[in-house]
C-alpha cells in the first residue's frame, strides 16, 4: 500500500517569508509525528498528533513553528518568517496508534538562503 | 529527560568483519528500543526493535538485545557487506512523550571491499 508522502520534496526559500510542508500519513494511522534533521542537530522530535489533537507541541523550537491536522489524516507544518538556521530536512511519520513501529516518509529539504 | 548516546562514527570495516555500534539510553519508565538506519538518498527505515528487557531484536543478519541492567541495546552483525554502509540511529520511545522517538546522533558506517 502507500507510503507517507511529503511534499514539497525540495523547498528554497528567502530569509522571512512563510512556508508551508505537508504530510499525508498512511491510511487509518492515527498517530503523526513531525521530526528535523539537521547537521548540527541531529533528529530532532518536533511535534506529535494524536488524531487531531497535539496534546504536546513543546518540542517546536520557536513560537514561528506550528502544525495543524485535519479530518485525522493530512498535516500541515507552517514556519512563520523563515530564518536560515530553519534549514533542515523535515520528516514526518505516521503509525497505527501511536506505541507501535513509525513509518517515515522521504523528508522536505528546505533551504533558507 | 530521556537520552539515547551511541558511539560516534564514521566506522569504517572490511567487507566481512564484525560490527558492533554502542548504544546506551537514560529513561523512565518502560521505554521501547529501535534501531533505524538511513542509506546514502533514502529515507529513515527501521532496522529492528526490543518493546521490553531481554528481547532481542533481529532483521538482515542484525540483532540488538534489550539489557535493562545495563540500559545498553548494542546493535551487532556478524559479518558486514559493502551493502550495509548506511548511517545508524538508535532511537527509544516512551509512553509519557507519545511514543515519540528520540534518537541518538547516528553513527555512520562505511564497509569497504
Amino acid at each position: 500500500g502507500a507510503g507517507v508522502s511529503q511534499s514539497p520534496s525540495n523547498k528554497v526559500t528567502e530569509k522571512g517569508k512563510d512556508v508551508e510542508l505537508r504530510c499525508d500519513p498512511i491510511s487509518g494511522h492515527t498517530a503523526l509525528y513531525w521530526y528535523r534533521q539537521s547537521l548540527g542537530q541531529g533528529l530532532e522530535f518536533l511535534i506529535y498528533f494524536q488524531g487531531n489533537s497535539a496534546p504536546d507541541k513543546s518540542g517546536l523550537p520557536s513560537d514561528r513553528f506550528s502544525a495543524e491536522r485535519t479530518g485525522g489524516s493530512v498535516s500541515t507544518l507552517t514556519i512563520q518568517r523563515t530564518q536560515q538556521e530553519d534549514s533542515a530536512v523535515y520528516l514526518c511519520a505516521s503509525s497505527p496508534r501511536g506505541m507501535e513501529t513509525q513509518y517515515f516518509g522521504p523528508g522536505t529539504r528546505l533551504l533558507v538562503l | 529527560g530521556d537520552s539515547v548516546t551511541q558511539m560516534e562514527g564514521p566506522v569504517t570495516l572490511s567487507e566481512e568483519a564484525f560490527l558492533t555500534i554502542n548504544c546506551t539510553y537514560t529513561a523512565t519508565g518502560y521505554p521501547s528500543l529501535f534501531w533505524y538506519v538511513q542509506y546514502p538518498g533514502e529515507g529513515l527505515q527501521l532496522l529492528l526493535k526490543a518493546t521490553k528487557a531481554d528481547d532481542k531484536g533481529s532483521n538482515k543478519g542484525f540483532e540488538a538485545t534489550y539489557r535493562k541492567e545495563t540500559t545498553s541495546f548494542h546493535l551487532e552483525k556478524g559479518s558486514v557487506q559493502v551493502s550495509d554502509s548506511a548511517v545508524y540511529f538508535c532511537a527509544l520511545s516512551n509512553s509519557n512523550s507519545g511514543y515519540a522517538l528520540n534518537f541518538g546522533k547516528g553513527t555512520s558506517l562505511l564497509v569497504t571491499p
